[in-house]
């Protein structure tokens, strides 16, 4: 079966860096990944949808990137902000349903 | 009012009890989803249902068993509740593979807890 996998590890950075993020995939590429926020308590949030033909995307201040020599997702977030503290979540498409990594745990200090 | 509404937010149940989580949206999506989160585990896919008359087990839907009721209502029961079976539930819907939006909206999640 595909894999998605998410550094468990947390994410301490100092407000108005970037913060980022790895997901990295096994087996074929995904048509698309998607990245989702979660705040403690609450449902995952859509953030972003990057596609298998897409390098780049942008909202904001968040990147995504999509490497499918690597298998990977990269999810940026510029000049962070204590209310960017959150759980990410990468996801990938799977026979039209989708599977999520673990999440990775993003604290920016002030 | 939120589009994907479960209830109930917390529920405390013993061992052996059958339970009933409930979802509905008013999103007008035809799929609909249920996850399980645990620490570390991430969100795990237990069944899903992509219309009224179609359900898909998924990842981990041992112990667990579904019902759409109708488009708007995607029911979760635990027959005999068991202790690993403490968890936070989500139940999440979409508007369906290659309709231009592939992303789920999310409930704000049950939390059981079995003793």
């Amino acid at each position: 079966s595909q894999k998605i996998e998410q550094n468990s590890e947390a994410l301490n950075i100092q407000e108005g860096k970037t913060a980022t993020l790895t997901c990295n995939y096994t087996n074929y590429s995904p048509a698309y990944l998607q990245w989702y926020r979660q705040d403690p308590g609450r449902g995952p949030v859509f953030l972003l949808l990057i596609r298998e033909n897409e390098k780049e995307k942008r909202k904001e201040r968040l990147k995504v990137t999509f490497d499918t020599t690597l298998k990977q997702s990269l999810f940026h977030i510029t000049a962070s902000q204590p209310a960017d503290s959150a759980t990410y979540l990468c996801a990938r498409r799977q026979g039209g349903k989708l599977i999520f990594g673990q999440g990775t745990e993003l604290s920016v200090k002030p | 009012d939120a589009d994907v509404t479960q209830t109930p937010r917390n529920r405390i149940t013993k061992t052996g009890k059958r339970i009933m989580l409930e979802c509905s949206q008013t999103k007008g999506h035809d799929r609909m989803y249920w996850y399980r989160q645990d620490p570390g585990l991430g969100l795990r896919l237990i069944y899903y249902s992509f219309d009224v008359k179609d359900i898909n087990k998924g990842e981990i839907s041992d112990g667990y068993s579904v019902s759409r009721q109708a488009q708007a209502k995607f029911s979760l029961s635990l027959e005999s509740a068991i202790p690993n079976q403490t968890a936070l539930y989500f139940c999440a819907t979409s508007i369906g593979e290659g309709k231009g939006d592939e992303k789920l909206f999310f409930g704000s999640g049950t939390q059981l807890s079995v003793l």
